[in-house]
């Protein structure tokens, strides 16, 4: 089955600075893997999302890559801000089959 | 719309005792999840429906058993909990078919089984 890994497990940065998250995967039939933010207390949020076809997407300060031939994707926050502060989860699945998520990144933004 | 909307928010069961975590969607989406969220861990996906009468196992299902008779609704049952099953329980659902996966996430139950 697919297998999901995610790194850092924790990340510190300066407000201002970026952010990259990495998560690699085992099964090469996954064609999409979206990106979760959770705040303390609540469910996953979706903040992007990409599909096997795409090699990159970005929304104003979130950005995503693919590369499918090494399997991974990677999660790019520029212009860190203290609200970005959260756990970051990675998942990836086979036409919203089976979904599987990585252990997630909790990223601290220091003022 | 509510969304996903999950009841109860918190329980507490003694080991052995059964419960059913609800679970509802008002935006007519075809599929449905369920996870588990242990501390600081990930989600772990115990069943998921891909429409009414049609459900499979995800990542963890032992232990539990679920239904999907409606399209808004997918219990999640508990029949003989253990202390193994204290965590987080999320519902989602997404309207895979239209276009998207995205996966719309209830609030959680948080059980506790002692």
């Amino acid at each position: 089955g697919e297998n999901v890994e995610q790194h850092p497990s924790t990340l510190s940065v300066q407000e201002g600075d970026s952010a990259v998250i990495k998560c690699t995967y085992s099964d090469s039939a996954s064609n999409y893997f979206p990106w979760y933010k959770q705040e303390l207390g609540k469910g996953p949020q979706l903040i992007i999302d990409i599909r096997s076809n795409v090699g990159e997407k970005k929304d104003q300060r979130i950005a995503v890559t693919l590369n499918k031939t090494a399997k991974h994707f990677s999660l790019h926050i520029t212009e860190t801000q203290p609200e970005d502060s959260a756990v970051y989860f990675c998942a990836a699945s086979n036409y919203g089959q089976n979904f599987v998520f990585g252990p997630g990144t909790r990223l601290s933004v220091l003022p | 719309n509510a969304g996903v909307t999950q009841t109860p928010k918190f329980r507490i069961l003694k080991i052995g005792q059964s419960m059913t975590l609800q679970c509802a969607q008002d935006m007519n989406h075809n599929y449905m999840y369920w996870y588990r969220q242990d501390p600081g861990m990930g989600l772990k996906l115990i069943y998921y429906s891909v429409g009414a009468g049609i459900t499979d196992k995800g990542e963890v299902p032992n232990g539990y058993n679920v239904s999907r008779s409606t399209t808004e609704d997918f219990p999640l049952r508990l029949e003989l909990a253990a202390p193994s099953q204290t965590s987080v329980y999320f519902c989602a659902s997404s309207p895979m078919g239209a276009g998207t996966d995205t996966q719309y996430f209830g609030p959680g139950t948080r059980l506790t089984v002692l």
